[in-house]
């Protein structure tokens, strides 16, 4: 069963980085699929942050293209999220994600979420 | 970029009601590539349907999705007390990139 746990600080200074990492369990996360973030502001929708396919490649929400980097370490079978320069506006829950059905399919296994505040 | 919007906001049913959910792309979802999503309070989303009408892994038959090119529509047919949650679609169609609607609340009336 894919498992995917996120960590990482739950606040962050305004103007600061935001560094958040995915560990996958139950798949390997260099053999195929689009590995993605999600956010979500309190009481608010879902937003697509942008994502890493197995071989490297990223895509990114063009919102937040400037701002955000995400990296695979197949090593470890982890991934990790980036956000420079935060403000308020970047508080929410992060969520990371598989992809399924086909390889550039919907989302079919999500993290359980982790909750990041930008507050000084 | 492909806009979702998704009607009602909110959606004020008793159990053993029927709720129709709609989705309406700015453009046409290539292949049908539209997903719904349910997310109950504190938890991550759940993937209901894909390809517009297929169930994903153990979802029950009471849910049924319909729809293609710019119009979708999530139906449940007779709600469960679980059933209350907020439902989003979400479009793939332009994979690796992915958009969301803004989410229909389904409520006890």
């Amino acid at each position: 069963q894919v498992q995917l746990q996120e960590s990482g600080p739950g606040l962050v200074k305004p103007s600061e980085t935001l560094s958040l990492t995915c560990a996958v369990s139950g798949y390997s996360i260099s053999s195929s699929y689009y590995w993605d973030w999600i956010r979500q502001p309190p009481g608010k929708g879902l937003e697509w942050i942008g994502n890493i396919y197995h071989s490297g490649s990223t895509y990114y929400n063009p919102s937040l293209k400037s701002r955000v980097t995400i990296s695979i370490d197949t090593s470890k079978n982890h991934f990790s999220l980036k956000v420079n320069s935060v403000t308020a506006a970047d508080t929410a829950v992060y969520y990371c994600a598989r992809r399924g059905i086909i390889e550039g399919g919907p989302i079919l296994y999500w993290g359980q979420g982790t909750l990041v505040t930008v507050s000084s | 970029e492909i806009v979702l919007t998704q009607s009602p906001g909110t959606l004020s049913l008793s159990p053993g009601e029927r709720a129709t959910l709609s989705c309406r792309a700015s453009q046409s979802v290539s292949n049908s590539y539209l997903a719904w999503y349910q997310q109950k309070p504190g938890q991550a989303p759940r993937l209901l349907i894909y390809g517009a009408s297929s169930r994903a892994p153990g979802i029950p038959d009471r849910f049924s999705g319909s729809g293609s090119g710019t119009d979708f529509t999530l139906t449940i047919s007779r709600l469960e007390p679980e059933d209350f949650a907020v439902y989003y679609c979400q479009q793939y169609g332009s994979s690796p990139e992915l958009t969301f609607g803004g989410g229909t609340k389904v409520e006890i009336k």
